[in-house]
């Protein structure tokens, strides 16, 4: 089974702090994603990777940078969170460009 | 433009109730994916199906089953005899050849309540 973890469920954090979400996956997938998921928006693309220290914008990506210095890891950064950073962001990884990805559990982000 | 609709926001039904859950996609590659997943009450999204495009045949697994028509840009999911573990919300989702590396393209996700 494909396994998808993040560092936390859920998260509180002040405004202006640096902020880390981590996912790792364990099935040596190529791509790895990272989403927010807000109500009455759907899910938004932030950032992906289809390989070490490559990156892609996503439709969402100011505000945010991502780090993949190892295959299976994948980081969200928020340089200075801001309230409107709240929001549940979701992990997920996937084989190449036509499979589907495999979700996280979400980390639900509070920015205050 | 690619585009995914799930015109039904919230759809409450009586546990044993048969349901249909709206999928509309708009593509103008002849190459494309097409994928339904669940995410349940805890978050998690849950992969259900992918389907090509080249592959109209239905597909049925235990109760669920999905209709795909071309003809129509549809990529309908029903659930049958309903379940109050069905509760949750559905995604129908696209991705495409020349897309970018595996962007899904996402709807915005209808809200099933199942009711006992």
């Amino acid at each position: 089974d494909v396994k998808v973890t993040q560092s936390s469920r859920y998260l509180v954090k002040r405004t202006g702090e640096k902020v880390f979400l981590e996912c790792v996956q364990d099935m040596d997938h190529e791509n790895m994603f990272w989403y927010r998921q807000d109500p009455g928006l759907g899910l938004r693309l932030i950032y992906f990777s289809y390989d070490v220290k490559m990156k892609e914008k996503g439709d969402i990506p100011e505000g945010y940078s991502v780090s993949r210095e190892k295959k299976e890891r994948f980081s969200l950064i928020l340089e200075s969170a801001s309230t409107n950073q709240t929001s549940m962001y979701l992990c997920a990884s996937g084989r190449d460009g036509l499979y589907e990805q495999y979700f996280g559990p979400g980390t639900r982000l509070t920015v205050t | 433009a690619q585009k995914v609709t799930q015109a039904q926001t919230e759809i409450s039904v009586v546990e044993k109730e048969d349901v249909t859950l709206d999928c509309v996609y708009e593509t103008r590659d002849t190459t494309y994916y097409l994928f339904w997943y669940k995410q349940p009450p805890s978050g998690e999204l849950v992969f259900l199906i992918r389907r090509n495009s080249f592959d109209e045949q239905n597909e049925i697994s235990g109760r669920y089953s999905w209709n795909f028509q071309k003809s129509t840009s549809s990529f309908n999911f029903t659930i049958t005899a309903s379940q109050v573990v069905d509760s949750a919300v559905y995604f129908c989702a696209l991705t495409y050849y020349g897309g970018s590396q595996g962007n899904l393209i996402f709807g915005k996700g209808t809200k099933l309540s199942v009711k006992p």
